[in-house]
């Protein structure tokens, strides 16, 4: 039972598409993250939100939008995507005033 | 500006020796720190973490230094195992809900 699961995988897409990555936990956390690796393999905070509430927005282009319908999920919409997006998406979740952080499997997106 | 930093790559190591990896900040106000342990196509997974008031923790082969007069902490693995090879990130917050991680190092342990 997969306690962050990321959807999809892998997503491949063409430069000016907008597309989504979803973002489950089932660990029953109040805060939910976003981060990029990129190909420097440096994992960097995009947002977090805690009880559905952005409190984290590292300056990100607003071309990515952060939507949390629910607690338990925390999708990442992006318009417009650039060669520059093309990385390695993590989610993840903690409790508020914890320790650690649960990530997902992360998702790969190549923009071609 | 990277306020974490794991300045080696990587590092190899025999079975049965130790593994020492280093990460050095920058930023006064972090008062915890995590070390976090990823295999290929994997998200990262929690390993061991201190706060800014201790310099040491242990939990089983793994510890953790915290200097904090020279801003370097490090993650001892004794006896390491071929199956602690991995990528190690250290991260650190500033007690907010943001962590900030380094670029990592890429442990292999030689059989």
């Amino acid at each position: 039972d997969t306690a962050v699961s990321q959807t999809p995988k892998y997503l491949v897409t063409q430069m000016g598409n907008d597309k989504s990555i979803k973002c489950e936990q089932n660990l029953g956390h109040d805060t939910m993250y976003w981060y990029k690796q990129d190909s420097k393999k440096f994992l960097k905070i995009m947002f977090s939100y805690n009880n559905k509430e952005l409190i984290i927005n590292e300056t990100v282009p607003n071309r990515f939008s952060p939507k949390s319908p629910d607690k338990a999920h925390l999708n990442l919409h992006i318009n417009s995507l650039e060669l520059g997006d093309s990385a390695v998406y993590f989610c993840a979740t903690a409790w508020t005033g914890g320790s650690e952080q649960f990530f997902g499997p992360g998702t790969r997106l190549t923009v071609l | 500006d990277q306020q974490v930093k794991q300045n080696s790559p990587s590092l190899s190591v025999q079975e049965g020796r130790i593994s020492i990896l280093n990460c050095d900040y920058t930023n006064s106000m972090f008062d915890y720190f995590l070390w976090y342990k990823k295999y290929p196509a994997e998200g990262p997974t929690f390993l061991i973490s201190i706060s800014s008031i201790k310099d040491k923790n242990e939990d089983g082969r793994f510890t953790v230094f915290l200097n904090k007069s020279a801003k370097h902490l490090s993650l001892h693995i004794v006896p390491s195992q071929p199956g602690d090879s991995a990528v190690y990130f250290c991260a650190a917050s500033p007690g907010t809900y943001k962590y900030i991680f380094g670029t990592g190092t890429r442990l292999k342990v030689l059989a």
